[in-house]
């Protein structure tokens, strides 16, 4: 597609659930991130992924969370037990690389979740 | 430790230029700056880049000192539709772009 696209936009969710968050990356894009942005808060790295190098893991918060991605097509997020404290919108971005590139990434326009 | 520092805030008048200064005092020798914004309920969205060289694009231009220690975004004619926060990040090509921080950036504000 066109541009970095996530679903659900906005997620309203019962503590103690489980979620479910997409992104589907630009085509041919090989390097996938996620990032949290609580409110009024820059962007927290979670996770990322380039091709089929094993992701980088560092930045999840706790073992609640988990990610996936197939080749270099749609990755989900998983949040586990959701906690108030996980409220927040997720983005996902792509870029060609995970290193280099002029243009630096596309970001989709996020997951808003709310966790009551 | 965030790399870069920017005020928190700032107004413009729209019409007038805006100039967002961004100070990274300890920037590399092969650290790029970086500017992207959010506006609003959307994810953050490339604005320019540069190294040493003053840059320009449809957007906007860099403005980066001789010591590359601080560095200007110029928008040349704010609209309201720039109303967002904007964020200056400093990052070599060798790092993983999921690596680096965006701090809180400088929300700017374009009024009428």
């Amino acid at each position: 597609g066109a541009g970095v696209s996530q679903s659900p936009s906005n997620k309203v969710t019962e503590k103690g659930k489980d979620v479910e968050l997409r992104c589907d990356p630009i085509s041919g894009h090989t390097a996938l991130y996620w990032y949290r942005q609580r409110l009024g808060q820059g962007l927290e790295f979670l996770i990322y992924f380039q091709g089929n190098s094993a992701p980088d893991k560092s930045g999840l918060p706790s073992d609640r969370f988990s990610a996936e991605r197939t080749g270099e097509s749609v990755s989900t997020l998983t949040i586990q037990r959701t906690q108030q404290e996980d409220s927040a919108v997720y983005l996902c971005a792509s870029s060609l690389a995970s290193q280099g590139g002029d243009y630096g990434y596309t970001f989709g326009s996020g997951t808003r979740l709310t966790v009551v | 430790d965030a790399k870069t520092t920017q005020p928190t805030s700032m107004d413009c008048a729209e019409g007038r230029a805006a100039n967002l200064p961004c100070n990274h005092s300890t920037i590399s020798g092969n650290e790029y700056v970086y500017w992207y914004r959010q506006i609003h309920s959307q994810g953050p969205q490339y604005i320019i880049h540069g190294l040493k060289n003053n840059e320009t694009n449809e957007m906007a231009s860099l403005i980066i000192t001789e010591d590359r220690k601080s560095s200007t975004l110029i928008l040349p004619h704010a609209t309201l539709r720039d109303t967002a926060v904007y964020y200056c990040i400093v990052r070599s090509l060798t790092d993983s772009w999921g690596k680096f921080q965006f701090g809180a950036g400088t929300q700017v504000v374009v009024t009428p």
